[in-house]
Order: C-alpha cells, then structure tokens, then sequence
C-alpha cells in the first residue's frame, strides 16, 4: 500500500531563515505531487503541484519555491521565510485521473 | 481559473440531525469532486467523492450530489454524531496541461450537538 511521509512534523524559525520541508512517497511510482498550505482556522492553498522530475507548476507567487529531485521526492524551500509563512503545509499525492488527494500528516511551521 | 465556494462556514445541528453542506464551481471542465474531514490539528481525509459522470453516491451516513448543470455539489450527512464535528471542505478538479488540479472551498465548521 502508499504511504507518504513528511517532516517535521513541527518548525519553529526566526524570521529570514531558510526553510526545507520534505515530502516522500512509497509503494507508488510516477504520483502526482503536492503542496498545500493552511493558515490558521482556513481553507487549503494551493502553492505548487508536479506531475514528475523537473515539472512544477506555480500557483502563488511569493518567496516559497519547490523541487522534485527524484520521482517520489518533492520538497518546499524557502531563501528567507517571513512571518506570512506561518501555517500548516501539507503534502499530497494523487496517482491517477479523477482520484482523490491523500495527506501526510503536515508540518506546522511557526515563523518568529 | 477554477473557483469554489462553499457555505455555510459554520453549521451547528443536534445529535441525530441531518446535515448539508452545499458547494458551487466555476469551471465547467472539472469532472473530479471529492469531500474531506478535518479534524483539529490534522490532516484533511477523503470521506467521499463523486465523477462528473454520476449525479448521486452514498455511503452509509454520507451522500454526495452533484448536478453539473448548475455546476454545484453537496453533501449530505445523515444520523449526525458528536464524532462528525469537524471541518468539511468541497474540492473540485480539473485536468490542466501541467496534471490533475484540485481547488478546495474555504471549509464548513460542523458542530453537532449532544
């Protein structure tokens, strides 16, 4: 069966800190990749979504960037995090068309 | 882009109550439409979806409708229990030239009441 793995689990960093969040997936090959951020109390945001190595889409821009180095592998990275980056990032995979997202368990990041 | 709203933000019903949480799309290409539970402090899990092909599931207590017509799609819970409390959020997802995009709505705030 997939799983997917994410950490850490909790973050706290001052602000213009770099930032690297890492996100893995077993049991699948070729899955659909995602990053999600949640502030406090609402909905999920979109930030970057990739369909294999080197492909990623950008929705929002900001300073927040995403690689895939390898087919199971997505990471979130900061240069210098500001205090608008506080929140709930969660990582996602999905493997075929019309199938559903399924969440890590995300990584609360508090931004000082 | 594809935009998804979703209402109400909050809903308190009693113990054994039904519930609906109704939610509208704005691009008529997204044929995906998944549901997720969030509970407090963690991470959003699927309950039950619905393809663009199909206007009504159920499974047990909850049931997804979807009428593509007007572009809109609810869920329905029923026999409410104190564990549904929680926030529910609507997806919608569209096939674009870079995969599988799901936009979610902003999330309804389910109490159920003992």
């Amino acid at each position: 069966s997939q799983t997917i793995h994410q950490w850490p689990a909790t973050l706290v960093q001052p602000v213009g800190s770099p930032l690297s969040l890492e996100c893995t997936v077993e049991g699948t090959s070729n899955p659909n990749l995602y990053w999600y951020r949640q502030a406090a109390g609402r909905g999920l945001q979109l930030l970057f979504y990739s369909v294999g190595i080197g492909q990623i889409s950008s929705e929002v821009p900001q300073n927040l960037s995403a690689s895939r180095p390898q087919d199971r592998q997505f990471i979130l990275s900061s240069k210098k995090l500001l205090l608008s980056d506080s929140g709930f990032y969660l990582c996602a995979w999905s493997i075929v068309t019309n199938s559903p997202l399924h969440f890590g368990n995300g990584t609360r990041l508090t931004v000082t | 882009g594809e935009n998804v709203e979703q209402h109400p933000s909050t809903l308190s019903v009693q113990e054994g109550d039904s519930a609906v949480i109704k939610c509208t799309y704005s691009d008529s290409a997204s044929n995906y439409f998944p549901w997720y539970k969030q509970e407090l402090g963690k991470r959003p899990q699927l309950i039950i979806d619905i393809r663009s092909n199909v206007g009504e599931k159920k499974d047990q207590r909850i049931a997804v409708t979807l009428n593509k017509t007007a572009k809109h799609f609810s869920l329905h819970i029923t026999e409410t229990q104190p564990e549904d409390s929680a926030v529910y959020f609507c997806a919608a997802s569209t096939l674009d030239n870079y995969g599988q995009n799901f936009v979610f709505g902003p999330g309804t705030r389910l109490s159920v009441l003992p």
